[in-house]
């Protein structure tokens, strides 16, 4: 277990509809990371948050949109949903900003009909 | 941006060998360079990592090694086990820049009892 925890784990949803997943990191970590993992893909970075503000884009479609909160935990926001979409989401932190030493949560895995 | 090149993509090695897994990476400014392990339906963790100013680094069984003139790194199993079945990942990241982490294809290895 990596301290860090994702809701829901899994989610079932239909073309053209918008989801939120939460990321809560590991107790002292200020950035939170969101990953993209689609079927036999390998790991797509989309977003790094540190101490509630954006630090790093990566290739997040403009239909996805995250937050970090006051309290560090983490929501991405996926709209309008394509089937394309349904992947293994991760999120993951660290204690600071660099990108260093990430410790990855279980994922959500989002299913788009 | 950094682009991550990762060999073999499948590799299949008798318990007791060893095996290695390569990757080569595109900007020179990367320093920092982590290997995930990925079990099946199971979230990556850090299994090593390496900084740009050190060209080796052992943790029991699992080394990696980094040629910064080369601009590649490879990871080495020895003595594998069947439980070192798993997909790695290789990553590379300018340690603390405003950049993403950019992960490889991945490397899926099965250790043959």
């Amino acid at each position: 277990d990596s301290g860090v925890t994702q809701t829901p784990k899994h989610l079932i949803t239909a073309t053209g509809q918008r989801v939120t997943l939460r990321c809560s990191p590991r107790s002292g970590d200020l950035s939170v990371y969101w990953y993209q993992q689609s079927l036999d893909q390998g790991l797509q970075f989309l977003i790094q948050y540190y101490n509630g503000e954006e630090r790093a884009k990566g290739n997040i479609l403009e239909r996805f949109s995250a937050q970090q909160f006051p309290d560090l935990h983490s929501e991405l926001n996926l709209s309008s949903l394509e089937l394309g979409d349904s992947a293994l989401y991760f999120c993951a932190s660290s204690e600071g900003p660099s990108g260093e030493t990430q410790y990855f949560g279980p994922g959500t895995r989002l299913l788009v009909l | 941006g950094e682009n991550v090149e990762q060999h073999p993509s499948t590799l299949s090695v008798q318990e007791g060998d060893s095996a290695v897994i390569k990757c080569t990476y595109s900007d020179s400014a990367s320093n920092y360079f982590p290997w995930y392990k990925q079990e099946l339906g199971k979230r990556p963790q850090l299994i090593i990592d390496i900084r740009s100013n050190v060209g080796e680094k052992k943790d029991q069984r699992i080394a990696v090694t980094l040629n910064k003139t080369a601009k590649h790194f490879s990871l080495h199993i020895t003595e594998t086990q069947p439980e070192d079945s798993a997909v790695y990942f290789c990553a590379a990241l300018l340690s603390g820049g405003y950049q993403k982490v950019t992960f490889g294809t991945g490397t899926k290895l099965q250790v043959i009892p």
